[in-house]
Formats: C-alpha cells, structure tokens, sequence
C-alpha cells in the first residue's frame, strides 16, 4: 500500500499568515493527489484535485502543487473559517485509496 | 444540488451486522460511483471501497474484504454498505461520497455513526 506522510500534524498560525502543509507519498503517484478540508462533526469537503485544481466553489486563497512523492498545499491568506483539519488522499495504483494522518490547524 | 443522506446511528453488539444506506439525489445516481469511507473517533479517514452506481462493480480494500458488501438499487438512487461480524475497533462515523474521476470524492454525506459494544 502507498502510505502518506503528512506534516506537520498540527499547526497554529495567526490570521493573515500564508499557511503550508506537506504531504510525502512512499512511492511514486504521478499527480493523483486530493486535498480535503474537516471542520469538525463535519464530513470532509473537497478542495483541491489532481494536486493543483481548485474544486469549484473554493476560494483562490487555497492552491496545491506537486507531482511525484511531494507535495504541498497552501492557504496563500489565513481567515479564522479555515480552522480544522486537512488531509492528503492518493489514488494512483488502486487500492486502496490511502489518506495522509492529518494536519489540525488552529488560530493562534 | 447533490445531497447524499445517510440513514441513523446504530448501536450493535460484537458479532452483528449493519447496514447503512445513502440516498442520493440532485445527480444522475448512475453517472457516478460510490465510495465508503469511515473515521474511528479522534482518528483519521479509512477508504472501505467503491461501488459503480452503474453496473454495480466493486473494490474493495483488503482489509475489509469478506466482511464488507456493497450495493447499490438504483430504483431508488440509494447505496448501502454492510459490514458484518463487528468488532468493537468497528466503531466509527461511516461516510459515503459520490466518486468521480479515478476516485475524488466531491459530495458527502452527513455521516452515520455505528457503536459496537456489548
């Protein structure tokens, strides 16, 4: 199985900053990459597809890039509604489908 | 607009089955395949598998195989997942999500929650 690293677990940051997580895959996944957001008691919401498509209705202050093994996910302007936790998800060489461990992000 | 609805919080005893359904609507339910996912508490996302709302394929991961099926009655556009000879680390918030691409999944739904203890 494909496994995903995803740092760091948690991070706090301050409204206004520019916000990075990395994820790592074991092997190489070419660009078959996710990004979700889970604000909590909440299912996941799609953000970004392919490692660097915006899903329609998402705001432009998220972006991804990457192919490979790494890659990154980028919150360019913090606001206080980004809080909860975000992860990776592969799915090249099905299965199965392996997420990232998560990344909880708050407000400092 | 697209809403997957799932059905309620169950509470079983180790060894039972459950089955929890996802009623879909807002989409052609047969354009797009379904997949399960599930979320122990204070954990992270587990994929189960992936059924085609079309002609009703699965796959599934391994290590829910023998004990998970999946299906689909597409007179009534609702997906099920049954998990059978439930353990106590079975206790998660299970997820369906509608499937599109290879497997991105762009609509939820809300959750159901399945509590295995004795």
């Amino acid at each position: 199985d494909i496994q995903m690293t995803q740092s760091p677990s948690s991070l706090s940051a301050s409204v206004g900053d520019r916000v990075t997580i990395t994820c790592q895959a074991s092997q190489d996944i070419s660009n078959s990459l996710n990004w979700y957001q889970q604000k909590p008691g909440k299912a996941p919401n799609l953000l970004i597809y392919e490692a660097s498509n915006l899903e329609t209705g998402v705001p432009s202050r998220f972006s991804g890039s990457g192919s490979g093994t790494d890659f990154t996910f980028t919150i360019s302007s913090l606001q206080p509604e980004d809080i909860g936790t975000y992860y990776c998800q592969q799915y090249d060489n099905l299965p199965p489908i392996t997420f990232g461990q998560g990344t909880r992000l708050e407000i400092k | 607009q697209v809403q997957l609805v799932q059905s309620g919080a169950e509470v079983k005893k180790p060894g039972a089955s459950v089955k929890v359904s996802c009623k879909a609507s807002g989409y052609t339910f047969t354009s797009h395949g379904i997949s399960w996912v599930r979320q122990a508490p204070g954990q992270g996302l587990e994929w189960m598998g992936w059924i085609s709302a079309y002609n009703g394929n699965t796959n599934y991961a391994q290590k829910f195989q023998g004990r998970v099926t999946m299906t689909t009655d597409t007179s009534t556009s609702t997906a099920y997942m049954e998990l059978r000879s439930l353990r106590s680390d079975d206790t998660a918030v299970y997820y369906c999500a509608r499937t599109f691409g290879v497997a991105s999944f762009d609509y939820w739904g809300q959750g159901t929650l399945v509590t295995v203890s004795s």
